[in-house]
């Protein structure tokens, strides 16, 4: 697609629910990213595909969160029996090549989850 | 490991006037890349402007400009003839040049622009 899309865009859960946050990238990019963004605070990394192998998941900040990226193209991040502190937007990047290089990172607008 | 500090949660500017973000880093490595993200209130983080560290050449984008202070690991923007549609979150942002790191972010700047 023309962008990177992510849904649904908003998520109101109810705590120990489990969550599913699907990011589509943009087509033929090779590297994915997922970065959690708190209130007020900048992005932090969460973890970090090229094409369907996980790189780098030491982001998670905890194993009830779990993601995957199958076919090497539409991403999924799962976190399990959700606390509050899950609250937070889930922003999904995609890049063309990997890690070297500037490859610019265009991310997608984001899942605010809301746990409640 | 590298962290990015923003010492500004929030700034304003007059239409049409020049403000400048602050951003310092830290960081052992000698070749990186620097950026300025700009996120509005619809969340998409949309990149302004980026600067590879081994060139010396502060980078310009229209009226978007940086000021790279290598030895003393600053990254300031600066944003000429503010429009009422600059207002949003501005984000500093590093990465290495080698190794598979991803991008580190600072807190961010709030900034409002006023008619």
């Amino acid at each position: 697609g023309a962008g990177v899309s992510q849904s649904p865009r908003y998520k109101v859960a109810k705590r120990g629910q489990d969550v599913a946050l699907r990011c589509d990238p943009i087509s033929g990019h090779v590297s994915l990213f997922w970065y959690q963004q708190a209130l007020g605070q900048g992005p932090e990394f969460l973890t970090y595909f090229q094409n369907e192998a996980q790189l780098d998941k030491s982001g998670l900040p905890s194993d009830r969160f779990f993601a995957e990226r199958p076919e090497g193209s539409v991403s999924t991040l799962k976190i399990q029996r959700t606390q509050q502190e899950d609250s937070a937007v889930y922003l999904c990047a995609s890049s063309l090549t990997g890690l070297t290089g500037a490859n610019v990172l265009t991310f997608g607008a984001g899942s605010r989850l809301t746990v409640l | 490991a590298q962290t990015v500090t923003q010492s500004q949660p929030e700034m304003s500017v007059q239409e049409a006037e020049t403000v400048t973000l602050s951003c310092t880093y830290d960081t052992s490595e000698s070749d990186y890349y620097l950026f300025w993200y700009k996120q509005p209130p619809s969340r998409q983080m949309i990149l302004v402007i980026r600067q590879e560290a081994y060139k010396q050449q502060n980078a310009t984008e229209n009226r978007f400009s940086v000021n790279f202070q290598k030895a003393a690991k600053s990254f300031s923007l600066k944003i000429s003839d503010s429009q009422l549609g600059d207002a949003a979150m501005y984000f500093c942002a590093y990465r290495t040049k080698s190794g598979n790191t991803p991008l580190v972010f600072g807190k961010g700047t709030r900034l409002s622009v006023i008619a």
